[in-house]
């Protein structure tokens, strides 16, 4: 069965400096997707970045990168020049083509100022 | 609409009462899915409708769970007895559908925050 792990229950980081959140996945699948997204207080999932298995290209949406280890099954999130409303719950999340988004345990980002 | 409205925000039942969740998805998605986010966890897949498909049920922990889509759009999800256990917060999400469901992106709802005393 594919599982996602997030080994880091909390991170935190000051303001404008840049953090790194892990995550590992276990899976057979050659072909599927994989995803960060961020939970905020206000419980709304939004999504921060998508990655396809298939390219080797890492992802990247303005301050947010990926760096996806498809041998190793590593998708750590990068983001740069971190700001105050970045702080959240993120969740990595990983789905086959014809399947259903499992998700991981969550991390904790703080964020000071 | 502009993104996936779920009603009502917060519930407080009592134990053994029956509740519904209401979640209305973006116009135009053939996809929907609920999940149930426990306290300080991460998302618990429920059901997911696809269409005029047979829904994958294989999520729902119990038969006191069930969910209908209306029409190919609003969905229910009910919840029959409730228990302590089934406090949670029931997120819903939609999707394109277009080609499957791991190729389409998911859009969440603000979830709806259930409390059984």
């Amino acid at each position: 069965a594919q599982t996602v792990t997030q080994s880091q229950p909390e991170m935190s980081v000051q303001e404008a400096e840049t953090v790194t959140l892990s995550c590992t996945y276990d899976t057979s699948e050659s072909d599927y997707y994989l995803f960060w997204y961020k939970q905020p207080p206000s419980r709304q999932m939004i999504l921060v970045i998508r990655q396809e298995a298939y390219k080797q290209q890492n992802a990247t949406e303005n301050r947010f990168s990926v760096n996806f280890q498809k041998a190793a099954k590593s998708f750590s999130l990068k983001i740069s020049d971190s700001q105050l409303g970045d702080a959240a719950m993120y969740f990595c999340a990983y789905i086959r083509v014809t399947d259903k988004l499992i998700f991981g345990t969550g991390t904790r980002l703080q964020v000071f100022p | 609409g502009a993104g996936v409205s779920q009603s009502p925000s917060n519930k407080v039942t009592e134990k053994g009462k029956d509740v519904e969740l209401r979640c209305d998805p973006i116009s135009g998605h053939t996809a929907l899915y609920w999940y149930r986010q426990s306290l300080g966890q991460g998302l618990e897949f429920l059901i997911y409708f696809q269409g005029n498909s047979a829904p994958d049920k294989s999520g729902l922990p119990s038969d006191r769970f069930s969910a209908e889509r209306t029409g190919g759009s609003v969905s229910t999800l009910t919840i029959q007895r409730t228990q302590q256990e089934d406090s949670a917060v029931y997120l819903c999400a939609s999707s394109l559908g277009l080609a499957g469901a791991g190729t389409d992106t998911q859009y969440f709802g603000p979830g709806t925050r259930l409390t059984v005393l």
